[in-house]
């Protein structure tokens, strides 16, 4: 079956803009997580939504967020970019809830922010 | 690229030895961790697991040791080939609560292999 499908896979914005990623899970998968990768920092958890609930959030702040559609794809959204919002964001799907039990992870949507 | 200013410990094997990739913990409720590859342009890929109650899990070719005294996990890679090349990452989670927190991921090892 298909895997995890994230769009874009590149895309170039400007400080102050907005962006909206998209996440298509594995079919009947029903968590999605998002991550963000950057050189600096790693891999960091930004949150995990569950039958179109936000079940848990990471440390990042409000311009970050998401949702989650009745089919389970997930969308995330970053408000009044900032240069370090640069990165690597990954998306991951789970057939169970929370993050116990494989994590399939799509290829990423790089953000580059000039 | 990804690497410029990625300061990851490098692991340089010859083809067809073992590898060691080591992690140290820190959160000693940790009851879950994962080992990670990510190659380059991909997303990580689910290499094993272990859960706390367990100090050894084997897969094809791999190992996965937990050392919950010292906070401390190993990958073990048997007879290391080409496309073992990545960077690997352990990654632990803490279950709190009625819900699992996002998994804390380490900073990553880059597997280089020699021919």
């Amino acid at each position: 079956k298909a895997g995890v499908t994230q769009t874009p896979r590149y895309l170039i914005k400007t400080r102050g803009q907005q962006v909206t990623l998209s996440c298509s899970p594995i079919s009947g998968h029903r968590s999605v997580s998002w991550y963000q990768q950057t050189p600096g920092q790693g891999l960091q958890f930004l949150f995990e939504y569950f039958s179109e609930t936000q079940r848990n959030k990471g440390n990042f702040p409000g311009r970050f967020s998401g949702r989650q559609f009745s089919n389970s794809r997930s969308e995330m959204n970053v408000s009044t970019l900032e240069l370090g919002d640069s990165a690597l964001y990954l998306c991951a799907s789970s057939s169970l809830q929370g993050t116990t039990g494989e994590l399939f992870f799509g290829e990423g949507s790089r953000l580059t922010v000039l | 690229g990804e690497s410029v200013g990625l300061h990851l410990p490098t692991l340089s094997v010859q083809e067809g030895d073992n590898s060691i990739i080591n992690c140290a913990y820190s959160n000693s409720a940790s009851d879950y961790f994962i080992w990670y590859k990510q190659e380059s342009g991909k997303g990580p890929q689910f290499i094993i697991d272990i859960r706390s109650n367990m100090d050894k899990r084997q897969g094809q070719r791999v190992t996965v040791l937990l050392n919950k005294t010292v906070k401390h996990l190993s990958l073990q890679i048997a007879a290391t080939q080409p496309g073992d090349s990545a960077v690997y990452f352990c990654a632990e989670n803490t279950h709190s609560g009625g819900g699992a927190d996002g998994l804390t991921f380490g900073k990553g090892t880059h597997l280089i292999i020699q021919p």
